[in-house]
């Protein structure tokens, strides 16, 4: 079964400071990953997906990650935290059926501060 | 083009109650999930629609249901409503299914269960 644990509850950092949100994650195959952000009281936006093409990921805001499958990692990265990006982050892998299922983990709460 | 509506916004039941919660997709896109979030918890997934057909199920009991009409709008049906239903439930939508397939997140309906 398809799992992602994320490492971190909460993630405070300065504004302006870089940001590393730890995701692990479980499955018996190549899977697609996927990083979710939800603003408070808003919906989930996309930030990045991964689905086994290059291993260094760009998505929107600056945000990043990279795919590390000797580590089953797939770390979340800013160069430099806006106070915008405060918000909750969710690692996200998809299920092996026939559909698109999403396994959410917990999430973390990023914090920043000016 | 618009995004993921979803209807109501906020929602108060009391116990045993029955409510109706219903999702419109993006304009082309036939698939249709609906996904519950707990307080501090990740989202968990419901069920999927694909074409008026359902795909997948959750393990959630059978006093969740859900339908996908000829438009592919859908409705998520809760019966005999527990405090435990209260949440944020999610509807999302995408062109086809399969696990690479990007979701796209509706703003959620808040159900509280008095």
């Amino acid at each position: 079964a398809q799992s992602v644990t994320q490492l971190d509850s909460h993630v405070s950092v300065s504004e302006g400071t870089p940001v590393l949100l730890r995701c692990n994650y479980s499955s018996s195959y190549s899977p697609s990953l996927f990083w979710y952000v939800q603003h408070p009281n808003k919906g989930l936006q996309l930030l990045l997906k991964y689905t086994s093409a290059a291993t260094l990921v760009k998505g929107i805001n600056g945000f990043e990650a990279e795919f590390k499958k000797s580590e089953t990692s797939f770390h979340l990265t800013k160069p430099s935290a806006h106070m915008s990006d405060a918000a909750e982050y969710f690692c996200v892998v998809s299920d092996s059926g026939g559909y698109n299922k999403l396994i959410f983990g917990a999430g973390t709460r990023l914090a920043v501060h000016p | 083009d618009a995004g993921v509506t979803q209807s109501p916004t906020h929602l108060i039941k009391t116990r045993g109650q029955h409510v109706t919660l219903r999702c419109s997709p993006i304009s082309g896109h036939k698939s249709v999930s609906w996904y519950q979030q707990v307080l501090g918890q990740g989202p968990q997934f419901i069920f999927q629609y694909y074409e008026k057909e359902e795909r997948g199920r959750g393990n959630f009991p059978d006093r969740f249901s859900a339908r996908q009409f000829p438009n592919y709008s859908s409705e998520l049906n809760v019966n005999a409503l527990l405090l435990g239903d209260s949440a944020l439930y999610l509807c999302a939508s995408s062109s086809t299914t399969g696990r690479v397939v990007e979701q796209y997140f509706g703003p959620g309906t808040r159900l509280t269960v008095t």
